[in-house]
């Protein structure tokens, strides 16, 4: 079947590097991704998004990357600190059902 | 404002016991989804409403869960009777739009444990 998230489960980064944390997805007709952070504990948390019509978008510190031809999708984490330290999931819009993949932890390395 | 909140953080159950897990969204948001996270599974949805009306339950797992939304600002998630691969931590996120148009707004999650 269809699948989201084939992405390595853990990322160890050194603080102050620039993380790049990567997503895989096989349905075409996704149109809509979001970057979700969940932090021990908690729930996740929204950290960026992007449209199908797009192939970057950049907020705080963070960029996505959309390549639809490749169907991969990118989050880039510049100057790595502590408080990145989390599991980040993508997570894609197929047919109004918001479906996560599995995860990456990302680890920070003082 | 508060957040999604969410009721218990935390419930320890006997097998064949019914939990009911309670979720406030935020207000003004019309969209609620419960969705249920595991080691295995990962997140997984299992029953979205809009404007209070059930829109999609197909993740569901069996008969033994249930969902209501009574009103805007309240739903539940119940399970009954409940077994030991129900244990997990389940999570309400509401939107004020339907999915694909916004962010979802997570919970601190329900973390079940039936023994």
């Amino acid at each position: 079947g269809e699948s989201v998230g084939l992405h390595l489960p853990t990322l160890s980064v050194q603080e102050g590097d620039n993380s790049i944390i990567n997503c895989a997805y096989s349905n075409s007709a996704s149109d809509y991704f979001i970057w979700y952070k969940q932090e021990s504990g908690k729930g996740p948390q929204f950290i960026i998004d992007i449209r199908s019509n797009m192939d970057k978008r950049q907020g705080q510190r963070v960029t996505v990357l959309l390549n639809k031809t490749v169907k991969h999708l990118s989050l880039q984490i510049a100057a790595t600190q502590p408080g990145d330290s989390a599991v980040y999931f993508c997570a894609e819009n197929r047919n109004e059902k918001l479906t996560f993949g599995t995860g990456t932890r990302l680890t920070i390395i003082p | 404002d508060a957040g999604v909140i969410q009721s218990p953080r935390h419930e320890v159950t006997e097998m064949g016991q019914e939990v009911t897990l309670r979720c406030k969204p935020i207000s003004g948001h019309n969209s609620l989804f419960w969705y249920r996270q595991t080691m295995m599974r990962g997140l997984e949805l299992l029953i979205y409403f809009n404007n209070n009306v059930p829109i999609d339950d197909s993740g569901m797992p069996e008969d033994r869960f249930s969902a209501k939304m009574p009103n805007a600002s309240f739903s539940t998630l119940k399970i009954q009777p409940s077994e030991p691969r129900d244990s997990a931590v389940y999570f309400c996120a509401s939107s004020f739009k339907r999915v694909g148009a916004g962010e979802l707004f997570f919970g601190e999650g329900s973390r079940l444990t039936v023994l």
